[in-house]
């Protein structure tokens, strides 16, 4: 079945760029979609069919998807972006949902 | 406001049942596709369950299919899942989310785990 690859771990100092990339064999032809989770809490959508912002989520969250790799990028990180974040696709041959091993942003 | 709230997570003993339940307010609940996501203390999510609109269509990811059925009631909107031959590997929290393409909205999660 479809694999989607994160990094496990990212630090980025307060006010920098985090850029979060979520590897698949041709994921520039599926819709990505990215969840934040914090501690103890609900997976939050942040960023759906590659680029689109849902109501309510910053300016500062932007994503991008092309070739292998789709990328969730958040400008001037503040602290309370520190989360885990996950990458999801439909995987068209088993017909399912698949998510990537997640991303554990730390911002110092 | 959109409102996800799951009930029924327990302590099971393997090869015991467990269900779940997810009721749903704050927008036309028989209008949309609905999951179930698990997620292993420390580990990602793991997609488990989908199910149509009008309960028609329905899908299990392969490790609970057999043991696990999803379903729904559009009159109460309440989304189900029977957890039956439960194993150590099913402990997990346990989400509904709603459906739109991506999954747009989540619920607090309900934690399940099995042990002896």
């Amino acid at each position: 079945s479809y694999v989607l690859t994160q990094p496990p771990s990212l630090s980025v100092a307060p006010g920098k760029t985090a850029t979060l990339t979520c590897g698949g064999a041709n994921i520039g032809r599926k819709s990505v979609h990215w969840y934040q989770q914090k501690s103890g809490q609900a997976p939050l959508l942040v960023i759906r069919s590659d680029s689109v912002r849902p109501s309510g989520i910053p300016e500062r969250f932007s994503g991008s998807n092309s070739g292998n790799t789709a990328t969730l990028t958040i400008s001037r990180v503040e602290v309370g972006d520190e989360a885990d974040y996950s990458c999801q696709v439909w995987d068209s041959i088993i017909e399912q949902p698949i998510f990537g091993g997640g991303t554990k942003l730390t911002v110092l | 406001e959109v409102k996800l709230v799951e009930s029924g997570g327990d302590v099971a003993q393997p090869g015991g049942s467990l269900r779940l339940s997810c009721a749903a307010s704050g927008f036309t609940f028989r209008s949309y596709w609905m999951n179930w996501v698990r997620q292993t203390p420390g580990k990602g999510l793991e997609w488990v369950a989908n199910i149509n609109q009008d309960g028609s269509e329905k899908d299990h990811v392969e490790s609970v299919k057999g043991r696990f059925t999803i379903s729904r009631d559009n009159a109460k909107n309440v989304l189900y899942l029977q957890m039956n031959n439960l194993r150590a590997e099913d402990t997990a929290v346990y989400y509904c989310a709603r459906d739109s393409q991506a999954l747009d909205y989540w619920g607090q999660g309900t934690l399940v785990s099995v042990s002896s």
